[in-house]
């Protein structure tokens, strides 16, 4: 069974451009997280969506950042303009979703890096 | 954002040494997980704890869910130099709340 995709692997922009991260998780999850991994520290939440609909985005930035999610399957992580502290990782994360909490896998990440 | 604490952020170990690393948070979790990253990988799961007092192991490493709800034990045993990596706790709470908080990781290094 393949695993979270995550393209691209690294990214290198300046800053006030704008940037995508894409994400296809495992086949038959029905739950979707982006997360923000920061140098030295653990992956912190930026948004849950359950099949199509984002059901936590309450840590999402919304001034620069936006995601979508359309048909319930890959996910799109934008930010627009980016800043120099968006440097980070970018972890796409997948798992079933239903009432009972399960297992989350992750993917690799996309490295950014903000000139 | 709230995360877990866990100290020291590095340890140094020799090869085949055991090693214990805990977590501690001031709120409680209902499931309790750790993790274990490699650069330029996303975290993997290793271990995952559903019970207050739950002890489960798999292979060499044996984890604890804290009586209290707001602490987890991980132990490696006879550490090898693939064990090399960040371990990462979580707290979950469940249901309707699957976000994972994190702690920021410990790098650990063997030594061979």
């Amino acid at each position: 069974e393949a695993g979270v995709v995550q393209s691209p692997r690294y990214k290198i922009i300046e800053k006030k451009q704008p940037v995508a991260f894409w994400c296809n998780p495992i086949s038959g999850h029905n739950t979707l997280y982006w997360y923000l991994q920061n140098l030295g520290q653990g992956p912190e939440l930026l948004i849950r969506y359950e099949n199509e609909e984002a059901v936590d985005d309450s840590q999402l930035p919304k001034d620069r950042f936006s995601a979508e999610r359309l048909k319930g399957v890959d996910s799109t992580l934008k930010i627009q303009p980016a800043e120099l502290g968006d440097s980070a990782v970018y972890l796409c994360a997948s798992s079933r979703g239903g009432p009972i909490t399960d297992t989350q896998y992750f993917g690799p990440g996309t490295r950014l890096t903000v000139l | 954002g709230q995360q877990l604490n866990q100290s020291p952020q590095s340890m140094f170990i020799q090869e085949g040494e055991d090693v214990s690393m805990n977590c501690t948070s001031s709120s409680i979790f209902n499931t309790w997980l750790w993790y274990k990253q490699d650069p330029g990988e996303g975290p993997v799961l290793l271990i995952a704890l559903y019970k207050a007092g739950e002890l489960t192991s798999n292979g060499r490493l044996t984890a604890q869910f804290g009586i209290t709800r707001k602490d987890s034990f991980l132990n490696i045993s006879a550490s090898i130099p693939s064990d090399v990596g960040i371990y990462f706790c979580a707290g979950q709470l469940g249901g309707a709340n699957s976000k994972l908080t994190f702690g920021k990781g410990i790098t650990l290094s063997v030594r061979p």
